[in-house]
């Protein structure tokens, strides 16, 4: 009952350097997200993917790429790391429509120094 | 633009207060709204799921309702214990097709024993 599984669970990163978040899930579910929460802001939507070989920017894209590799995976990719991206990043999957509800990762703490 | 709010940021009460965390929100035209638990350094875990048509949803000592035409949704907590303090964040989907959610900021309690 892994649910959704991402790692890694901490880095850190000096600006400029570039990374891979992964993300995997074993529900079947056809739509995936990655989110980041900052102090203050709630989560906001980075990029979602509503079904395999789809993919779609969310409210604050800039500076990310993602990848739905299969139905199980979607990965977050930071290019050229700066502060600005130190956040907390959460993956989730839901069925379409989230008519079922979401399940959430247990996150990936970055830091960017 | 849409948006969800939470109010107040952080709640402190007594062990077995009778507690309404308030979520607003500035779009009538939900798909369906959502409230999470997030405990320190932890994933979000879903409580309730409320659909568009419904008026409440309930689990346990938990009981969420639904005001689209206010725009307002409410988390009841029944009997509070210290093993509910944790931060509890609102999130509204607006989109059928996607499953974007926006999220509120999110309201921290604290239970004292």
């Amino acid at each position: 009952n892994a649910g959704v599984t991402q790692t890694p669970k901490f880095q850190v990163l000096k600006t400029g350097q570039s990374m891979t978040l992964q993300c995997a899930q074993d529900m079947n579910h056809n739509s995936m997200y990655w989110y980041r929460q900052d102090p203050g802001m709630g989560l906001r939507l980075i990029y979602y993917s509503a079904s395999e070989g789809t993919t779609d920017k969310g409210e604050v894209p800039n500076g990310y790429n993602v990848s739905r590799l299969n139905k199980r995976e979607f990965s977050l990719r930071l290019e050229s790391a700066a502060p600005s991206q130190t956040s907390v990043y959460f993956c989730a999957s839901s069925e379409n429509g989230v008519r079922y509800g979401y399940t959430f990762g247990s996150g990936t703490r970055l830091t960017v120094v | 633009k849409q948006e969800v709010t939470q109010i107040p940021a952080a709640l402190s009460v007594p062990e077995g207060e009778n507690l309404v965390l308030n979520c607003s929100f500035t779009d009538s035209a939900i798909y369906n709204l959502q409230w999470f638990r997030q405990d320190p350094g932890k994933g979000l875990t879903s409580l309730l799921l409320i659909q568009s048509s419904q008026r409440e949803q309930t689990s346990g000592r938990l009981n969420a309702s639904l005001d689209k035409s206010s725009g307002r949704s409410t988390l009841y907590i029944a009997a509070s214990q210290p093993g509910d303090s944790a931060t509890y964040l609102c999130a509204v989907n607006w989109s059928s097709n996607t499953g974007k959610l926006i999220f509120g900021q999110g309201t921290t309690l604290q239970v004292k024993p």
